[in-house]
């Protein structure tokens, strides 16, 4: 059974400064990974999706793989109050999504 | 935003009745899943359906059956339901093929409260 690790935070981060969120999943072979950001009582969105080929960039979002320790990181430059949210990492596993729990994201002004 | 909507969005009943939710899409995508989601665990799959009429379970489907008769709509039924699934329901999409074959697309929610 694979497997999503997230910290629950939350992770405070000033505005304008970077936020760093990290995913680790345990299936060495996973190839692609999602991004999505929830706010509190919406449902989650698709931020990005990143797949084994390299990092990939979105207006301020980057993901970053490192497929040697297994991790995904989701980068926010220039963070913004309405970027407070709980983003979720999810990995596919045959026909499904294997979510974390989530990390939560306060930016204070 | 794709064409999910799901209904009711709110609802209260009492432990023991049936109670169903529907989720209904235009935009024919193969694939349909039911969460649950509560706090400290995140987004938990009951069941998913790959077809008309083709289902499967997921992690949590213990008290929950599915019914899928048209490409658009998916139902989800509590034949009793306890209150122990008071939750926060979504329905997802997606297409399960292509190069955003995986990419699942959520609903707004049904908030189901179980007295």
């Amino acid at each position: 059974q694979k497997e999503v690790e997230q910290n629950s935070g939350p992770l405070s981060v000033p505005e304008g400064a970077i936020a760093s969120l990290n995913c680790t999943y345990s299936d060495r072979g996973s190839q692609s990974f999602f991004w999505y950001r929830q706010y509190s009582g919406k449902s989650p969105e698709l931020i990005m999706f990143i797949y084994s080929n390299g990092d990939k960039e979105d207006g301020r979002f980057t993901a970053q793989l490192n497929k040697a320790s297994q991790y995904v990181s989701l980068l926010i430059r220039d963070s913004q109050p309405s970027d407070s949210a709980t983003y979720l990492c999810a990995v596919p596993n045959t026909d499904k999504l294997i979510f974390g729990t989530g990390t939560r994201l306060q930016v204070f002004p | 935003d794709a064409g999910i909507t799901q209904s009711p969005r709110h609802k209260v009943t009492e432990t023991g009745t049936p109670v169903t939710l529907r989720c209904h899409q235009t935009e024919n995508h193969r694939y349909m899943y039911w969460y649950r989601q509560d706090p400290g665990h995140g987004l938990r799959l009951i069941h998913y359906s790959y077809g008309v009429k083709d289902t499967d379970k997921g992690e949590v489907s213990d008290g929950y059956s599915v019914s899928r008769s048209k490409t658009e709509d998916f139902l989800l039924t509590l034949e009793s339901a306890t209150s122990s699934q008071t939750s926060v329901y979504f329905c997802a999409i997606s297409k399960g093929a292509g190069t955003d074959a995986d990419t699942q697309y959520f609903g707004p929610g049904t908030r189901l409260t179980v007295l």
